[in-house]
């Protein structure tokens, strides 16, 4: 079983829906939780994280994490066609190696 | 200010031959994460190095090496090249405090191993 599970879509929307991506992950010694967004032949780009339980916004972004079930999410408000792209969650430990781990990605398109 | 580079962009090697990558992180920044990105598999974990030394490496064979120099750039060796190595690899970097939460990526070498 791999330590973080991520649907890989694709998940395709109309611009101005509200977008649900997900991650499983079964290592509780996780507390920090990340989503990268990539473009196609980019590297990821940080899009946000937070630490243990709890929601944290950024804009059109919402990052929630649900450790009792080991369960994480990001969602996007009001979907723009630039949003287009490989979703990446990620996570790591609190202590020792800081290496993240990360989910397969989901691909994401959002039409005009 | 810059971000992080890697070059090249593009590299074709075959069989048996052997590979390296480079990365320049971003400045200030003394940690730098390499990772292989390959189709379907997400992103694995192979080296982590931090003030010129290997901290941690993943689950990859040792002819995955690497090393970081006093400037703190980097370099990813892969010797021996086998097919299965093709994939896109990505350098990160991130401050020694946040550790790889705040890891900024370039934007990959793709590697291809004819």
């Amino acid at each position: 079983q791999k330590e973080v599970e991520q649907d890989p879509g694709p998940l395709s929307v109309p611009e101005g829906a509200i977008v649900s991506l997900n991650c499983t992950y079964s290592n509780s010694a996780f507390q920090y939780f990340m989503w990268y967004r990539q473009y196609s032949r980019k590297g990821p780009e940080l899009l946000m994280y937070t630490y243990s339980s709890g929601n944290k916004e950024d804009g059109r972004f919402t990052a929630q994490v649900d450790k009792s079930s080991k369960y994480i999410s990001l969602f996007i408000r009001d979907s723009q066609p630039s949003d287009s792209a490989t979703y990446l969650c990620a996570m790591r430990r609190l202590f020792g190696a800081n290496n993240l781990f990360f989910g397969t990605g989901t691909r994401l398109t959002v039409i005009p | 200010e810059a971000g992080v580079t890697q070059s090249p962009t593009h590299l074709i090697k075959t069989r048996g031959q052997q590979a390296t990558l480079r990365c320049s992180p971003i400045s200030g920044h003394t940690s730098v994460y390499w990772y292989q990105q390959a189709l379907g598999l997400g992103l694995q974990f192979l080296l982590w190095y931090d003030e010129g030394e290997e901290r941690n490496r993943g689950n990859f064979p040792p002819r995955f090496s690497g090393r970081q120099f006093p400037n703190y750039s980097s370099e990813l060796n892969v010797n021996a090249l086998e097919l299965e190595d093709s994939a896109l690899y990505l350098c990160a970097s991130s401050l020694y405090g946040t550790g790889g939460t705040e890891a900024f990526f370039g934007q990959g070498t793709r590697l291809t191993v004819v």
